[in-house]
């Protein structure tokens, strides 16, 4: 089992580029999550999905849009990146609400 | 809404000694918690949870929490530290009314002395 893969795992963007993030999980995992990570701040909510075809907002989630079109991908795209966003991102997957998240080794991005 | 506090950023003990790592909650349901930890420049790993059952938890590489309801409390400690047990640690919570979302505290830095 890979786990949770995240592609790419560095990107640097200039402001009002776009570009999207693809989380991957082999675990047959329900719920899948996006995460990011600022100094001080913890682990933020960006978007969630509780199973394919669903998405829902988590406690940031203004320039983002996510999509699980299939069960094992979760995709975090940025329209119109702003260097506000520079950031580490993390996905996660779970089994269900009971049972621990599993993360990604994160993805590192830089807007100038 | 849900959230968690982990009232000290960082906690530092001397190897050898025991440690505690701070966490409380606030949730509307019944609250799931979990401990993950974080070594630099790496995704977070999972440490142990309390779904329901025994309020001592056990979780990976010697460490242990106890739920406390009427305190919202969910502490992390360990017996006896190791320098390896260097990290940020992450305390999260999720509750039965709020359909998989999850809320993570702060951080907490732990650094062990020899």
């Amino acid at each position: 089992n890979a786990g949770v893969t995240q592609t790419p795992k560095f990107r640097v963007l200039k402001t009002g580029q776009s570009m999207t993030l693809l989380c991957a999980q082999d675990m047959n995992h329900e719920y899948m999550y996006w995460y990011r990570q600022d100094p001080g701040m913890g682990l933020r909510l960006i978007h969630y999905s509780v199973g394919e075809g669903t998405t829902a907002k988590g406690e940031v989630p203004d320039g983002y849009n996510v999509s699980r079109l299939k069960k094992q991908n979760f995709l975090l795209g940025l329209e119109s990146a702003a260097p506000s966003q520079t950031s580490v991102y993390f996905c996660a997957s779970s089994l269900t609400i009971f049972y621990e998240q599993y993360f990604g080794p994160g993805t590192r991005l830089t807007v100038t | 809404a849900q959230s968690v506090a982990q009232p000290e950023d960082q906690v530092n003990v001397a190897e050898g000694n025991p440690l505690t790592v701070k966490c409380t909650y606030s949730v509307s349901g019944n609250p799931y918690l979990f401990w993950y930890v974080q070594y630099p420049n790496r995704g977070l790993q999972f440490l142990l949870k309390y779904i329901t059952g025994d309020n001592l938890v056990k979780g990976s590489y010697g460490f242990e929490a106890e739920f406390n309801k009427s305190q919202t409390s969910f502490h992390l400690k360990k017996p006896s530290a190791l320098v390896s047990d260097s990290a940020l640690y992450f305390c999260a919570v999720r509750d039965n009314t709020n359909a998989g979302k999850s809320t993570f505290g702060d951080g907490t830095t732990l650094t062990v002395k020899p």
